[in-house]
């Protein structure tokens, strides 16, 4: 069965400094990935998604990803946070079915 | 555009009574989706509907649970009665005609808890 595992509850990191979120996934063909943010008291915002082409994925807000199948993962990066950037992050996998399923999500704080 | 619009945005409820949460989804959105995101674990997907039928409540408690979707607009989720476990963040979703190319928009969620 498909399944996306973030190993990170929890990540605090600086302001200014680099991030990296780590996702990986399990799923027998090629994968449709995606990352999500939800800050305090919100929905889920669309970060980036990969389906194909390119392994290396550009989002919104400075995010990428970068796709690796041999390590069948799906790590998001940003060069420098900034505070604004304190929310919870899910990675998803999209099935067969095209259902979409969730990772049980990153706290990233920052301090200042 | 508008976005998902959801309410009420917070609920408490003692076990045993019952409760509804009203979706209204991006205009021209085909597809709708609830979602049930318990603390400290990813959304989970309840129901499905494309326009007003039902595509997906393999995971919907029916014995508990009911949504609808009359017109293939607004969308209604109802639980009677509802458990303690059921305390949890309800997001609605919708998409323009589902699938892979078909971004979800969220709602803000409404946060039930049940005492």
């Amino acid at each position: 069965a498909q399944s996306v595992t973030q190993p990170d509850i929890h990540i605090t990191v600086s302001e200014g400094a680099s991030l990296e979120l780590r996702c990986n996934y399990s799923y027998g063909a090629t994968p449709y990935l995606f990352w999500y943010v939800q800050s305090p008291g919100q929905g889920l915002q669309l970060l980036l998604k990969y389906f194909s082409g390119d392994t290396l994925v550009q989002g919104i807000k400075g995010f990428e990803a970068e796709f690796k199948r041999s390590q069948s993962s799906f790590n998001l990066r940003k060069p420098s946070v900034h505070w604004s950037d304190a929310a919870e992050y899910f990675c998803a996998v999209e099935n067969r079915d095209d259902k979409i399923i969730f990772g049980k999500g990153t706290r990233l704080h920052i301090l200042p | 555009e508008a976005g998902v619009a959801q309410s009420p945005r917070y609920k408490i409820i003692e076990k045993r009574q019952s409760v509804a949460f009203w979706c209204n989804p991006i205009s021209g959105h085909a597809t709708l989706y609830w979602y049930q995101q318990i603390l400290g674990q990813g959304p989970k997907l309840l129901i499905q509907f494309q326009n007003n039928g039902v595509v997906d409540d393999s995971q919907l408690p029916k014995d508990r649970f009911s949504a609808e979707r009359l017109k293939g607009v607004d969308s209604t989720l109802k639980i009677q009665p509802a458990k303690l476990e059921d305390s949890a963040v309800y997001l609605c979703a919708s998409s323009f005609q589902g699938g892979k190319n078909s971004p979800l928009h969220f709602g803000n969620g409404t946060r039930l808890t049940v005492t």
